[in-house]
């Protein structure tokens, strides 16, 4: 049971590129979270799904999309990367108890110069 | 709207004295708090929850902390820290509906020998 993964946990993106991070859970959980923390911000909402094949905006949307394709998967994307998007970005999962405990990755730092 | 308020960015503490982080929040209901623990380049680990009930709940690692409506606050304590306790420590409330987490800013721990 490995939890809550991402994948890349680094990357390096210059001005204009895109990239997709990808989330992925083993606890079949329904809700899953995309997050980017900033030094002094704490951790604010980008996108998030409440099950497969939705998606809603959070907090910080502009600039990201996401997918939901698969319930064990929940996918951000970069279309043209701007260094404002310098971050770590999160991927949290949660069971449908709106009490319950949401489950947090590693964390993908990402760059862009 | 719901928001959460930690007031103190960063505190030294030494080892073996005890620990009390603020936290204040803003909510119009019975809210559901969290506490959550990051070390340096790691991803999010629960301390404790408070639904409803006893007022004063007990985490993980000799974690606590006391709701107290009147106040407005979930403050997290400790009696005596270690040395591995230094991290940065998030509060957190569910969102009306229940879909995300809104998180303070953190407060950064250091423990001092």
């Amino acid at each position: 049971n490995a939890g809550v993964t991402q994948t890349p946990k680094f990357r390096v993106l210059k001005t204009g590129q895109s990239m997709t991070l990808l989330c992925a859970q083993d606890m079949n959980h329904e809700y899953m979270y995309w997050y980017r923390q900033d030094p002094g911000m704490g951790l604010r909402l980008i996108h998030y799904s409440v099950g497969e094949g939705t998606t809603a905006k959070g907090e910080v949307p502009d600039g990201y999309n996401v997918s939901r394709l698969k319930k064990q998967n929940f996918l951000l994307g970069l279309e043209s990367a701007a260094p404002s998007q310098t971050s770590v970005y999160f991927c949290a999962s949660r069971n449908d108890d709106s009490r319950g405990t949401q489950y947090f990755g590693p964390g993908t730092r990402l760059l862009v110069l | 709207a719901q928001s959460v308020t930690q007031p103190d960015i960063h505190i030294t503490v030494s080892e073996g004295a005890s620990l009390e982080l603020r936290c204040n929040y803003s909510y119009g209901a019975t809210p559901y708090l969290f506490w959550y623990v990051q070390s340096p380049g790691q991803g999010l680990q629960l301390l404790l929850k408070y639904f409803s009930g006893d007022t004063l709940v007990q985490g993980i690692k000799g974690f606590e902390a006391e709701f107290k409506r009147s106040q407005s606050s979930f403050n997290l304590r400790k009696p005596s820290v270690h040395w591995s306790d230094a991290a940065e420590y998030f509060c957190a409330v569910v969102k009306q509906a229940g879909t995300a987490l809104i998180f303070g800013k953190g407060t950064t721990l250091s423990v001092s020998s």
